[in-house]
Formats: structure tokens, sequence, C-alpha cells
């Protein structure tokens, strides 16, 4: 089945860019989405289909998809930013959902 | 405004079998495919299943890890979405996620909105 890898941790100091990274095989050809999920809270779709952005996500949060990696970028980054995030993408063979291990990202 | 409410939730012996709800308000519920994921203590997410709206035929998809074990159904006239864990294992030990799914530019899915989910422990 298709695996995606996300690194375990990201840091970033208020303010700064924080990049997380999504990767898979020829992962540029399907469609990535992102999910923060907070401390003790349900997840929450911050991007679909790659770049899009649901209603009422900030547009500091987006989204970029080509080769072999996809990537989260959250720009001017607050400390409630402070989350684990997973991509998620579907297995093109089974057409089953597939997430990715998650990212911790630390705001410092 | 888009809600899902999970209950169902328990401990429960290994072997033993229990039934999960979902029920969905602020969108047109027969519209929709339904999903479930869930989350054990301390891990990421994993996908477990969901079921096609009854406009797609209302068939289901499982992760392998359930597929004869967890059966996936729908009320239309209730709004709500069941997840039946029969067999239960230690590792079904999680918190369950209803979710809503959407179609993404492939036409695979993806999970726009989900609830805030219910605990399920298994142990002796």
């Amino acid at each position: 089945s298709y695996v995606v890898t996300q690194p375990p941790s990201v840091s970033v100091a208020p303010g700064q860019t924080a990049r997380i990274t999504c990767g898979g095989d020829n992962i540029g050809s399907k469609s990535v989405h992102w999910y923060q999920q907070r401390p003790g809270q349900a997840p929450v779709l911050v991007v679909y289909d790659d770049s899009e952005r649901p209603s009422g996500i900030p547009e500091r949060f987006s989204g970029s998809n080509s080769g072999t990696t996809a990537t989260l970028t959250i720009s001017s980054v607050e400390a409630k930013d402070e989350a684990d995030f997973f991509c998620q993408v579907s297995d093109s063979t089974s057409e089953h959902p597939v997430f990715g291990g998650g990212t911790k990202l630390t705001v410092l | 405004e888009v809600q899902l409410v999970e209950s169902g939730g328990d401990l429960a012996k290994p072997g033993r079998s229990l039934r999960l709800s979902c029920t969905a308000s602020g969108f047109m519920f027969g519209d929709y495919p339904m999903g479930w994921v869930r989350q054990a203590p301390g891990k990421g997410l994993e996908w477990v299943g969901f079921i096609r709206s009854n406009f797609y035929g209302g068939t289901a998809e499982y992760a392998a890890s359930v597929k004869g074990r967890f059966t996936i159904s729908i009320d239309d006239s209730q709004n709500v979405a069941y997840l039946q864990l029969n067999g239960l294992k230690t590792e079904d030990t999680a918190v369950y996620y209803c979710t809503r799914a959407g179609f993404d530019g492939n036409g695979d899915y993806y999970f726009d909105y989900w609830g805030l989910g219910t605990l399920v422990t298994v142990s002796s």
C-alpha cells in the first residue's frame, strides 16, 4: 500500500515560517490534504486538494505539492499553531485513504 | 453549522462487540459519504472505513486491519451513521472519530468535518 512520510517534529520561533513536508512516491500526482490537531482536540482540515483552504482557515496556511514532496507552509507562526499536523492522500490501487505519521509543530 | 456527535464508546473485553453512533446535523446527510477514523493513545490517525451515500450505492470500504470485523451503516431517516465493532482486539483501543467526507480533485476522499470522538477501550 502507499506510504507517506512526515518528519516527527518541526520547531519554529514565533513570527517565522514553518514548513511541514509529506513525502511519497510521485505524490505530486495525488491530491494531498492536511489536518491540524491541537492537544486534546479533534483534527481540523486546514488544506485540501494540495493548496485549497476551507472556510475559516487563515491565509497563513498554504500548501504545495510537486514531485515526491507535498508541503504545508504556515507563515507568521503563532503560539496557537502548536499542534500535530497530518497529511492524507489516497492509495491509487485501493482508493483507500492513507495518513502520514504526523508532525509535531513546536513554537519556541 | 455542521455537527457530528459520536456516542457508544465504552470498555469492552476482547472478543466482544460495540456499536458506535454518529448523529449528524447541519447538512444534507444523504448527499455525503461518511467515514470513521481512529487514533490509538499517543499515536497517529488511522483510517477505519467509509460508506458511500445511497446515491452512489451505499457501499462501504474498510481498512485491512478491521475488514471482516467492523461494519459501517447509515440511517438516512435519522441522519445517523453507525460503526459496528465485532471481535474486538486490544489493538482496537482508540478514540474513534466520525467524519464527513468530500471528494478531492482525483475523485478520492478527504475528511472536511470531524466529531469530537468517542473512546473505545478493549481490555480484559
